[in-house]
């Protein structure tokens, strides 16, 4: 089966612009997870979705990122305006079931705001 | 609230030494802990897992047991091999909250020939 996919794999934008992020969940699975590891500190929860509900958002910085997962397929992270503070490797994962079934771990995107 | 800390790297052995990366947590309840690894150009994936005290999980020689007396979660590796250099990562989930991951800092293992 394919895996967890993410776009872009880089990229660096400046201080102000919108960047966009996108997760493709293995198929079937209804958990949606993002994550995010800024330089030289731990990797930080952001939220889950259950298909297409956000079942948990508390890790998300500020509104400035805005989640979606439209049809309960895929998700983007988009950040409007970004920061630089938002500069890390964003990760996403998907499972099939909320416990006990493992995650899956897409490569991650690496955000550089500049 | 719930917090993992892990041993700083880098560490860079020799092939055939012996591992260890200390971990160990703060947590209410019974959490599940996990250690994930980072190859280079890859995603996390999970290497190992336990979901209650004195469990031992393991995979591809690595063992780590769930010790609550301690609150430890130490990784070990009898021999290293230039293949395990990656970055690893010492985690935990508690019932209820949806597997969000907490998560140690990582530790970056470099092992040279």
């Amino acid at each position: 089966e394919a895996g967890v996919t993410q776009f872009p794999s880089h990229s660096v934008i400046e201080k102000g612009q919108t960047v966009t992020l996108r997760c493709d969940p293995i198929s079937g699975h209804d958990n949606l997870y993002w994550y995010r590891r800024v330089m030289g500190k731990e990797i930080k929860f952001l939220l889950h979705f259950v298909k297409e509900s956000k079942q948990d958002e508390s890790g998300m910085p500020n509104n400035r990122f805005l989640a979606e997962r439209t049809g309960g397929t895929y998700s983007t992270l988009k950040v409007q305006p970004a920061e630089l503070e938002d500069s890390g490797v964003y990760f996403c994962a998907s499972s099939v079931r909320t416990g006990g079934s493992p995650l899956h771990f897409g490569n991650g995107t690496r955000l550089t705001v500049t | 609230g719930d917090s993992v800390t892990q041993m700083e790297g880098p560490v860079t052995l020799s092939e055939e030494a012996f591992l260890t990366i200390n971990c160990t947590y703060t947590a209410t309840g019974y959490p599940s802990l996990f250690w994930y690894v980072q190859y280079p150009g890859e995603g996390l994936q999970l290497l190992l897992k336990a979901t209650k005290a004195d469990d031992k999980g393991s995979n591809k020689g690595f063992e780590a047991t769930y010790r609550k007396e301690t609150t430890s979660f130490h990784l070990e590796k009898g021999s290293v091999q230039v293949s395990d250099s990656a970055v690893y990562f010492c985690a935990l989930s508690n019932a209820g909250n949806n597997r969000k991951l907490i998560w140690g800092l990582g530790t970056s293992l470099a092992v040279n020939p």
